[in-house]
């Protein structure tokens, strides 16, 4: 069961524009979210978090929104550079709990 | 501060063979993951180890596959024997007691069965 969904398989955006990169979930329990980066060849990095009594969390040029009636969060980055050009995976925990994560999202960041 | 380590990097075998991974976590990281990564997928979990005790193997194939963190810091992935469908990237991710959920990855170790 796919606990959570990365619905868009890739993105392609503009240098200087917003990208918008969505995650659903079906899990009510889940009460911590985050964002990984992945490059190629490379293992995950950590970008950003957010927890459930939050509806917002902004660090530099990437904010993190939860809307936890629709079960949904984005992540937005803005404004996209090539360096951002990654796979980006959204994850999910349940009171500490062991991490789901989403099938992940290409950006693709065109100069 | 050095990051996760993982070795080898890539391994070709064909079915039916055995293989073994490595793992280095970061330094005073009390927590130690092993996911499988499948071409497509997000990565899963597949055990958990908190110092050298198992904290979740629940989706672990434990017919062929095994792990170990003897005295708490490096830790081993074993599959004997491997299947086609263990073809994948075996990462190793360590964290920090104190913030379990801030998971710190390796650069994995490409696994291909033939």
């Amino acid at each position: 069961d796919q606990q959570v969904k990365q619905n868009s398989p890739s993105l392609s955006v503009q240098e200087g524009r917003i990208s918008i990169l969505n995650c659903d979930y079906t899990n009510s329990m889940f009460d911590y979210f985050l964002w990984y980066k992945k490059y190629p060849a490379e293992g995950p990095t950590f970008l950003i978090s957010i927890s459930s009594i939050k509806d917002k969390n902004e660090d530099g040029r990437f904010t993190v929104f939860l809307n936890k009636s629709a079960k949904h969060l984005s992540l937005h980055i803005v404004p996209s550079q090539p360096g951002d050009s990654a796979v980006y995976f959204c994850a999910a925990s349940a009171h500490g709990n062991k991490l789901v994560f989403g099938a992940g999202t290409i950006l693709r960041v065109k100069s | 501060e050095a990051g996760v380590a993982q070795s080898p990097r890539y391994k070709i075998i064909e079915k039916r063979q055995s293989v073994a991974f490595w793992c280095n976590p970061i330094s005073g990281h009390a927590t130690l993951y092993w996911y499988q990564q499948i071409l497509g997928q997000g990565p899963k979990l597949l055990i958990q180890f908190q110092n050298n005790g198992v904290v979740d193997d629940s989706q672990l194939p434990k017919d062929r596959f095994s792990a170990e963190r003897l005295k708490g810091v490096d830790s081993t992935l074993k599959i004997q024997p491997a299947k086609l469908e263990d073809s994948a990237v075996y990462l190793c991710a360590s964290s920090h007691r104190d913030d379990q959920e801030t998971q710190y990855f390796g650069p994995g170790t490409r696994l291909l069965v033939l």
